[in-house]
């Protein structure tokens, strides 16, 4: 089984805080992304990456940048986080582009 | 460019009953097409998805959904639903070697007893 997992379930930072959230797959796959997801928005893209160094922006990039230094991790970083940045976030990877991605169980981020 | 519409947002249905989750999408090219489930406080689950071949895709949980090309649509249904089904349904396209999923914006399905 293909298996997906995030650093943290719940996470509560400050406003301004950097924050970093971790994800990792365990199957290999050459494409990761990173999601978030609020009420009535379904998932919208932040970021999402290809191959090992290499990011794309997503639909919302703003406030947000990535990081992919080896194939199996994809990390997600605030750099100053701020209230609107309050969201459940997902990760999730492909071995395939345009095919199933499979999903991390989230964070669930509260910037206080 | 895609996009995908989901017509209902919150979806009540008492137990047994027959449901459909409804799903339109929009794009110039061809589309593989995606059902996934989230219980509470879990991440997205794959429930069936659509590449090529038979337009009708089934998941093994009794749900499954017709690819309509004409109509743009992917509805989702299951002809009695349980308890146990109670969740958000998400519906998803992408183009072939494109990438990246495009979600609708989910639909609550709840099953009352």
């Amino acid at each position: 089984d293909v298996k997906v997992t995030q650093s943290s379930r719940y996470l509560v930072k400050r406003t301004g805080e950097k924050v970093f959230l971790e994800c990792v797959q365990d199957m290999d796959h050459e494409n990761m992304f990173w999601y978030r997801q609020d009420p009535g928005l379904g998932l919208r893209l932040i970021y999402f990456s290809y191959d090992v160094k290499m990011k794309e922006k997503g639909d919302i990039p703003e406030g947000y940048s990535v990081s992919r230094e080896k194939k199996e991790r994809f990390s997600l970083i605030l750099e100053s986080a701020s209230t609107n940045q309050t969201s459940m976030y997902l990760c999730a990877s492909s071995p395939l582009r345009g095919d199933e991605q499979y999903f991390g169980p989230g964070t669930r981020l509260t910037v206080t | 460019a895609q996009s995908v519409t989901q017509l209902d947002s919150q979806v009540p249905v008492f137990e047994e009953a027959p449901v459909e989750l409804r799903c339109n999408y929009s794009s110039s090219v061809s589309v593989y097409l995606f059902w996934y489930v989230q219980y509470p406080n879990q991440g997205l689950q794959l429930l069936l998805k659509y590449l090529s071949g038979s337009t009708l895709v089934e998941s093994i949980n009794g749900f499954e959904a017709e690819f309509n090309k004409s109509q743009t649509s992917f509805h989702l249904r299951k002809p009695s639903v349980h308890i146990s089904d109670t969740a958000e349904y998400f519906c998803a396209v992408s183009a072939p070697q494109g990438g990246k999923l495009i979600f609708g914006q989910g639909t609550e399905l709840s099953v009352k007893p």
